[in-house]
C-alpha cells in the first residue's frame, strides 16, 4: 500500500521568500509522484510530475521538485514567493494495482504569502 | 481542445436522497476518475472506469456507483445521501497508459441537509 505525508497542513512565507512544501512518501514498487495546486472553489492543477526520467523536476509557475529516493521525499521548492501562489498544494503518489494506476493525495498544505 | 467539465456547480440535497453528477472528460483521454474531498481534506479515490468498464475503486460503499459513457462522459450515483456525503466531488480524465497524468474538473459542492 502508499501512502503520503505533508508535513505542515498550513505554511506562512513572505513575498519574494523561498517556498518549501514537503512532502513523504510510501510505495512499494516505484512510483510515480505528482504536486497538483488547488485555488478556492476550483479543481486541481498539475504542477508538475516525476516519472522516473530526471529526478529534478521542473513545473509551471516557477515551481520545481526533487525525487529523492533515500528519503522517499519529493518536496517542493519555488525561490520567490508571489501573492498569486496562495493556494492549497496536494502531493500524490500513483502506482499501479491489478489493473489500474492507483492515485493517493496527501491530506494538502496551505501556503499563505504575506505582503 | 476542451477541458474537464462537470456539473451541475452547486447541489443540495436532503438525506436519503439520491444525487447525480455528471463529467465531460478531456478529448481523447479514455480514463476517468471520481474523488471525494472533504472540507480540509486531500481528495479520496472513490472509483475509476476505463472503457465503459469500472477498473478500479475506492474504500467507498456500493451506494456510490459510476457510469461511463461510448463518448467518455460519466456519472457519479450516489444513493441514500448522509450528512457525511458532503463534499466536493471531482472528475479527472486521464490515458490510462502512460505517466497517468490527470486532468480535474472543478468539481461539484454536494451539500447533504
Amino acid at each position: 500500500a502508499q501512502s503520503v505525508t505533508q508535513l505542515g497542513s498550513h505554511v506562512s512565507v513572505s513575498e519574494g521568500a523561498l517556498v518549501l512544501l514537503r512532502c513523504n512518501y510510501s510505495s512499494s514498487v516505484p512510483p510515480y509522484l505528482f504536486w497538483y495546486v488547488q485555488y478556492p472553489n476550483q479543481g486541481l492543477q498539475l504542477l508538475l510530475k516525476y516519472t522516473s526520467a530526471a529526478t529534478l523536476v521542473k513545473g509551471i509557475n516557477g515551481f520545481e521538485a526533487e525525487f529523492k529516493k533515500s528519503e522517499t521525499s519529493f518536496h517542493l521548492t519555488k525561490p520567490s514567493a508571489h501573492m498569486r501562489d496562495a493556494a492549497e498544494y496536494f502531493c500524490a503518489v500513483s502506482v499501479p494495482s491489478g489493473g489500474y494506476q492507483k492515485v493517493t493525495f496527501g491530506t494538502g498544505t496551505k501556503l499563505q504569502v504575506i505582503p | 481542445e476542451t477541458g474537464v467539465t462537470q456539473s451541475p456547480t452547486h447541489l443540495i440535497k436532503t438525506r436519503g436522497q439520491q444525487v447525480t453528477l455528471r463529467c465531460s472528460s478531456q478529448s481523447g483521454h479514455n480514463t476517468v476518475s471520481w474523488y471525494q474531498q472533504a472540507l480540509g481534506q486531500g481528495p479520496q479515490f472513490i472509483f475509476q472506469y476505463y472503457r465503459e468498464e469500472e477498473n478500479g475503486r475506492g474504500n467507498f460503499p456500493p451506494r456510490f456507483s459510476g457510469l461511463q459513457f461510448p463518448n467518455y462522459s460519466s456519472e457519479l450515483n450516489v444513493n441514500a445521501l448522509e450528512l457525511d456525503d458532503s463534499a466536493l466531488y471531482l472528475c479527472a480524465s486521464s490515458l490510462l497508459a502512460g505517466a497517468y497524468e490527470q486532468y480535474f474538473g472543478p468539481g461539484t459542492r454536494l451539500t447533504v441537509t
